[in-house]
């Protein structure tokens, strides 16, 4: 399953399948980004990270990518499974102090 | 990991009153925390950022005498919700940050959920 766009509000992917999910990003100087995931009720949850010297960048079963050009970061989820229904945020980091910028979230919900 | 806690996790007030919210990082010492707020089905706003020892800084909007921040020390920082109306339900998360060596880490708290009546 795949968000397109700038992001959809929910994506439904069928367990075992590839998530793609999208977000972008409004300010060009920003230099870190970060995929949160959050599960109802709870904080979130770092899944992986990415400084904009760099354009891919792989975890455990995750993948982000980013494209600057366009202001684009992506996360890919392979093997999609269960667990990893939840919300999924990107954030910026928008100054030297640290604070990040959230986006407005994508709701994945797997099914089985 | 680093952990972040919070608490309460959740606590119902009756309008006009204050409710103190903490955030502690349970095995590390915090350079600085950040305080989020949470609508249903919307994303994280930051409220504000707090470092130990100093007035916190609070972002474009956000009421600095309605919402007080402590920051005691390292690892405990309070959020004050005062004469708490019912729009200021919310759910209210902080995060604290720690230096991994190669960047600053944010980790966040499991979130408090105030319900003003």
């Amino acid at each position: 399953g795949e968000s397109v766009g700038l992001h959809l509000p929910t994506l439904s992917v069928q367990e075992g399948d590839n998530s793609i999910i999208n977000c972008a990003y409004s300010n060009s100087a920003s230099d870190y980004f970060i995929w949160y995931k959050q599960e109802s009720g709870k904080g979130p949850q770092f899944i992986i990270d990415i400084r904009s010297n760099m354009d891919k960048r792989q975890g455990q079963r995750v993948t982000v990518l980013l494209n600057k050009t366009v202001k684009h970061l992506s996360l890919q989820i392979a093997a999609t499974q269960p667990g990893d229904s939840a919300v999924y945020f990107c954030a910026e980091n928008i100054g030297y102090d640290y604070k990040l910028s959230f986006g407005a979230g994508t709701t994945v919900t797997v099914r089985a | 990991g680093a952990v972040v806690s919070q608490h309460p996790s959740w606590v119902i007030c009756k309008s006009g009153t204050s409710v103190k919210i903490e955030c502690r990082s349970l095995d590390f010492q915090a350079t600085t925390m950040f305080w989020y707020r949470q609508f249903p089905k919307q994303s994280l706003m930051l409220m504000a950022t707090s470092n130990e020892g100093s007035k916190a800084t609070y972002e474009q909007g956000v009421e600095k005498d309605k919402f007080l921040i402590n920051h005691a020390s390292l690892t405990l920082s309070t959020l004050t919700v005062t004469s708490a109306h019912p729009e200021d339900s919310s759910f209210y998360i902080c995060s604290a940050t720690i230096f991994s060596g190669r960047i600053y880490e944010q980790y966040f708290g499991p979130g408090t959920r105030l319900t003003v009546t």
